[in-house]
């Protein structure tokens, strides 16, 4: 079955310390984001890519990176310089073009400060 | 401004009743596409239903119905006979197709859903 895979499904963090979280697609997608969500909120768009080795900024993308380096994944590392990073983590990816083309999401990580 | 907004941010309804849950839109693109998705406590997003701007019928998946009203920027979701496993939270979503960057979404805040037995 095709779909898209998040892991790990917890991580913890420490202080000082980088963490990527791993997303992974099978869907032949070429579009894929990344979302934060905060308890009780909607999502927030950190990043997004079109095409392999392409990505850009979405609306929160401070002390968060990304790299696209194949159709299939994008990690995304959350650096040391995100001071609150304790979040929900979801990731998705589309068919981009045309407008009716729904985003399919991952199951999500949920990262906790240590 | 708000492009997307869900005046409800929680809702209590009977089980095996209908539920309606709001959201309006704001958009000068004529061309546009609007999404609701469910979120169960596990965290995963489901994706339910799309209404197209240019759609002449109301779209419909199973028991989720889409109540679109152009004029008045309003794309309600409908759920006939609500089930115990409804409860969660549902997004009401919106991508611009002309004006939009880069085939984004834009989510509204949510309305948490919880059927009472």
């Amino acid at each position: 079955d095709g779909g898209i895979t998040q892991s790990p499904k917890y991580l913890f963090r420490k202080e000082g310390q980088n963490v990527t979280l791993s997303c992974e697609q099978n869907l032949n997608h070429d579009a894929m984001y990344w979302y934060r969500q905060d308890p009780g909120q909607g999502l927030r768009l950190i990043y997004y890519s079109q095409i392999v080795n392409d990505f850009q900024k979405g609306d929160i993308a401070e002390g968060y990176s990304v790299s696209r380096e194949k159709k299939e994944s994008f990690p995304l590392t959350v650096t040391s310089a995100q001071k609150n990073p304790t979040a929900f983590y979801l990731c998705a990816s589309s068919i981009p073009g045309p407008v009716n083309q729904p985003q399919h999401f991952g199951d999500g990580t949920r990262l906790s400060i240590l | 401004a708000q492009k997307i907004t869900q005046t409800q941010p929680g809702m209590f309804v009977q089980e095996k009743e209908a539920v309606t849950l709001d959201c309006t839109y704001d958009t000068s693109d004529p061309s546009y596409g609007l999404f609701w998705y469910k979120q169960p406590s596990s965290g995963e997003m489901i994706f339910l239903i799309y209404q197209g701007s240019y759609d002449q019928q109301n779209a419909t998946e199973g028991r989720y119905s889409l109540n679109f009203q152009k004029a008045r920027k309003s794309a309600n979701l409908v759920i006939s006979a609500s089930q115990l496993g409804d409860s969660a939270m549902y997004f009401c979503a919106m991508r611009e197709g002309t004006l939009g960057s880069n085939y984004q979404l834009i989510w509204g805040a949510g309305t948490k859903l919880i059927i009472k037995p």
